[in-house]
């Protein structure tokens, strides 16, 4: 069981708004430290598509922004498209943890109906 | 322009040692972290440990440690992650993942080696 939780699903029709919600603790995205959110299509790498929490990688549509609020964090995507089907993670830094202090959230199943 | 390649898929019995590899490309190899992201079957992402090939600085997640050996060759520009005896649960795809520091994301990974531990 990861320390940040995601849902496990969420979808959306074409053309929507949908959010994914990543919900820590004060030890990792409430204590401030940077969120990161990939997306992953299964059978490949995971994907870089937001970073520093509201940032976005070059070439990354400016349909997907990313927020935080207190100890949770989201990925909004508007305007959704049938490519935009895949599972999405989010990341962060967390101080209780040793190793490499990682977390990932359990990742969610983005459907576009 | 930076690559990570990692070695093929691998087909195992329970007990046998294992050692799959992720060559760096494009960059300086010692200057980066190089994570080993591990993902089961239909699940998700999990941090296995790090390395900074620079000065071999190795951390493992808690639940990784003593299951598994990370290591990293500066003179061929490769990370390394070992099995000394396999089981039927280490089935899964590694990643390996390259980032900057600790609060920065991974910006490039490796393709996947997929492990098959099967009698």
């Amino acid at each position: 069981q990861s320390v940040v939780t995601q849902p496990p699903s969420v979808s959306g029709a074409p053309g929507q708004r949908v959010t994914i919600s990543c919900s820590g603790s004060y030890s990792n995205i409430g204590a401030g430290y940077d969120v990161h959110w990939y997306q992953q299509v299964p059978g490949t790498a995971p994907k870089l598509l937001i970073y520093g929490t509201k940032n976005r990688p070059s070439g990354v549509p400016d349909r997907f922004s990313g927020s935080r609020s207190g100890t949770s964090a989201s990925l909004a995507i508007t305007g959704l498209q049938p490519e935009d089907e895949a599972d999405y993670y989010c990341q962060s830094y967390d101080s209780d943890l040793r190793g490499s202090n990682w977390v990932f959230g359990g990742g969610t199943k983005l459907t576009v109906l | 322009e930076v690559q990570l390649v990692q070695s093929g898929a691998e087909v195992k019995k329970p007990g046998e040692s294992l050692k799959i590899s992720c060559k760096a490309s494009g960059y300086s190899f010692s200057t980066y972290w190089i994570a080993w992201v591990r993902q089961m079957p239909g699940k998700g992402l999990e941090s296995m440990g790090i390395i900074y090939p620079g000065d071999s600085d190795t951390r493992y997640s808690p639940s990784f440690q003593g299951q598994v050996t990370i290591s990293a060759d500066k003179s061929i520009s490769t990370a390394f992650l070992q099995w000394s005896s396999l089981k039927a649960s280490d089935n899964a795809i590694y990643f390996c993942a390259r980032f900057g520091d600790h609060f920065e994301p991974v910006d490039y990974w490796g393709q996947g080696t997929l492990v098959t531990v099967s009698s």
